[in-house]
């Protein structure tokens, strides 16, 4: 299995309150993505990352922010959480943009 | 904008017995890749099976293949001999092959149930 841990595994928040869900992986690659699982929607790209400082939207990145600061960390802040980001938040990373993607174990979060 | 469609939202199949899933997908491009992954109740996401497009043989890992249909953009998946641990949600999944570092695309998922 690919070095990918997320943190925390589960949290409970209220609206309003700033969070930061962090991806670390023990791979060296280059690429790390976040995405976000709905039912009924699959799983959507929120951001993803090229390389340390090197970032970019993906499709539902509304209310999100990202940084990288170093190749192993990629950490998600939603800084005012609302109830409509209560959903399950998986990283994932790959050596190579069309290299196949391995994936963290998920984090849940609610926003009451 | 790719899009990728599940059409099956839950299968059943008995345990033991060969069942597909399948996968239809929209894109201009002539060079992609296409994947499926497992997800059991674990929520752990398993890559299951890697296709490239420009590949005309269709890919096989052990149990599992695909039917990949270029013309009609179809990518269906093939269980033979189903077991209880083959139990998950099952998601095909796009990414082209152009310049950029953008994610996957996902369907939206078909439940696979296995009768014992």
């Amino acid at each position: 299995d690919a070095g990918i841990t997320q943190s925390p595994r589960h949290k409970v928040t209220e609206t309003g309150t700033p969070v930061t869900l962090r991806c670390h992986q023990t791979e060296n690659h280059r690429y790390m993505y976040w995405y976000r699982q709905d039912p009924g929607h699959g799983l959507r790209l929120i951001h993803y990352s090229y390389g340390v400082k090197d970032t970019d939207k993906g499709e539902v990145s509304d209310g999100y922010s990202v940084s990288r600061s170093k190749t192993e960390d990629f950490l998600l802040t939603l800084e005012s959480a609302t109830s409509s980001q209560t959903s399950v938040y998986f990283c994932a990373i790959s050596d190579d943009p069309t290299d196949t993607q391995y994936f963290g174990p998920g984090t849940r979060l609610t926003v009451l | 904008a790719q899009t990728v469609t599940q059409s099956q939202p839950e299968m059943s199949v008995q345990e033991a017995e060969t069942v597909t899933l399948s996968c239809t997908y929209d894109t201009s491009e002539s060079d992609y890749y296409l994947f499926w992954y497992k997800q059991p109740p674990s929520r752990q996401m398993i890559l299951v099976i890697r296709q490239e497009a420009y590949k005309q043989q269709n890919a096989t890992e052990n149990r599992f293949s695909v039917n990949f249909q270029k013309a009609a953009k179809s990518f269906s998946l093939k269980i033979s001999d189903s077991q209880l641990g083959d139990a998950a949600m099952y998601f095909c999944a796009y990414r082209t092959s152009g310049g950029g570092a953008d994610g996957l695309t996902f369907g939206k998922g078909t439940h696979l149930i296995i009768q014992p």
